[in-house]
């Protein structure tokens, strides 16, 4: 069965230091990859998405950006953190024929 | 452009009692529809989905949703619900390129 897995799950970071999330999916091959981002009280905002390695698109710009190292792995990035990108940060996977999208457990940001 | 209202912030009700969490869509095409649940710190986890079919759709935790074309809603309902229930519930339409659009999503507290 297929799994994904965030790390870590928390993280407090203070205002200008750089950040690295990531994001793996076992038991499938080349899915398609999402970063949501959910602020307090707010639903989700799509940030990137990526059909295949090396492929991302950006939802909105912003001072984050997204790799896609493997088949599998997906890392959210940021050179130095704003306050504004405090969240919940949540990876998502989908079949490429298919429009379900399964979650992973999220990573909780905190910037300082 | 595809969008979706869920017409209720929050939902309070008591336990065994009936409920009903609304969400509208807009829509020029063909569209797939979702219902996600987020119990507190964690991810989103499928409830049930709309591909094509029965418009009565049954999902896990004794979830059902009706789709009605004509009126444009995806209506999320149970015949009764347990503490266990309280959650954040969103409810998703899909676009052409593949991706999810989400409601802002309807907090569900269950009362004993």
């Amino acid at each position: 069965s297929q799994t994904i897995h965030q790390w870590p799950a928390t993280l407090v970071q203070p205002v200008g230091s750089p950040l690295s999330l990531e994001c793996t999916v076992e038991g499938t091959s080349n899915p398609n990859l999402y970063w949501y981002r959910q602020a307090a009280g707010r639903g989700l905002q799509l940030l990137f998405y990526s059909v295949g390695i090396g492929q991302i698109s950006s939802e909105v710009p912003q001072n984050l950006s997204a790799s896609r190292p493997q088949d599998r792995q997906f890392i959210l990035s940021s050179k130095k953190l704003l306050l504004s990108d405090s969240g919940f940060y949540l990876c998502a996977w989908s079949v490429s024929s298919s429009y379900e999208q399964y979650f992973g457990p999220g990573t909780r940001l905190t910037v300082t | 452009a595809q969008s979706v209202t869920q017409l209720d912030s929050q939902v309070p009700v008591f336990e065994e009692a009936p409920v009903e969490l609304r969400c509208n869509y807009s829509s020029s095409v063909s569209v797939y529809l979702f219902w996600y649940v987020q119990y507190p710190n964690q991810g989103l986890q499928l409830l049930l989905k709309y591909l094509s079919g029965s418009t009565l759709v049954k999902g896990i935790n004794g979830f059902e949703a009706e789709f009605n074309k004509s009126q444009t809603s995806f209506h999320l309902r149970k015949p009764s619900v347990h503490i266990s229930d309280t959650a954040e519930y969103f409810c998703a339409v899909s676009v052409p390129t593949g991706k999810l659009i989400f409601g802002q999503g309807t907090t569900l507290q269950v009362k004993p």
